[in-house]
């Protein structure tokens, strides 16, 4: 079972480019890491899945470093809209309980 | 397109009486999930349906818990009787199947927030 740590908040500022690093030390070999984003009173939102060196989209990128034991996700130049909780999520294509634990993400807060 | 639907939003009930749950996924998905999330917590799988199959209930407490998921669409959750250690949100999610690598993106409805008094 692969587990994920990852810090319990971060804040900034508008503008800023925000990076929460997500440590999952017993990654399988058929892992792929993925984040999540969720607001208060919402379901989680998908942002970005990878499985290994960087994965970029129209909202954020993802770094995962060769041995893949940790993974960073980086959310360019923040806004007030980004005060979300994030997940990282690590598991294969079978699904089930091993691949989807939420744990308790990262509450980012954005300040003006 | 729609998203993923469930009803109702909100339920209060009193411990030891049962509830239902409502889910509605997105049109053309064949994988539904249930969730529990308690305050402060991150969303816990309780059930995953391919079709009307079950992939994985390994964390559905089957004493008082049960979901069914006919014609592979729609799908109830179900709690009998009920707990106070069951007030969370209820979240139901739903993905295609193997569209791609990795693993399957999952859309997630709005929630149904149970309290149990």
């Amino acid at each position: 079972l692969a587990k994920t740590t990852q810090p319990i908040s971060m804040d900034s500022y508008e503008g800023q480019e925000v990076n929460i690093t997500c440590s999952h030390n017993n990654i399988a070999t058929n892992d792929y890491i993925t984040w999540y984003q969720q607001f208060p009173s919402q379901g989680p939102r998908f942002i970005i899945q990878g499985y290994k060196t960087k994965v970029t989209n129209e909202v954020a990128s993802l770094f995962i470093p060769a041995d893949r034991k940790s993974s960073t996700l980086s959310l360019p130049r923040v806004s007030l809209s980004d005060t979300a909780v994030y997940y990282c999520l690590v598991g294969d294509s079978g699904g089930g309980a091993d691949g989807l634990t939420f744990g308790k993400g990262t509450h980012l807060i954005i300040q003006p | 397109e729609a998203g993923v639907a469930q009803s109702p939003r909100y339920k209060i009930i009193e411990k030891r009486q049962s509830v239902a749950f409502w889910c509605n996924p997105i049109s053309g998905h064949a994988t539904l999930y249930w969730y529990q999330q308690i305050l402060g917590q991150g969303p816990k799988l309780l059930i995953q349906f391919q079709n009307n199959g079950v992939v994985d209930d390994s964390q559905l407490p089957k004493d008082r818990f049960s979901a069914e998921r006919l014609k592979g669409v729609d799908s109830t959750l179900k709690i009998q009787p009920a707990k106070l250690e069951d007030s969370a949100v209820y979240l139901c999610a739903s993905s295609v199947e193997g569209a791609g690598e990795g693993t399957d993106t999952q859309y997630f409805g709005p929630g149904t927030r149970l309290t149990v008094l």
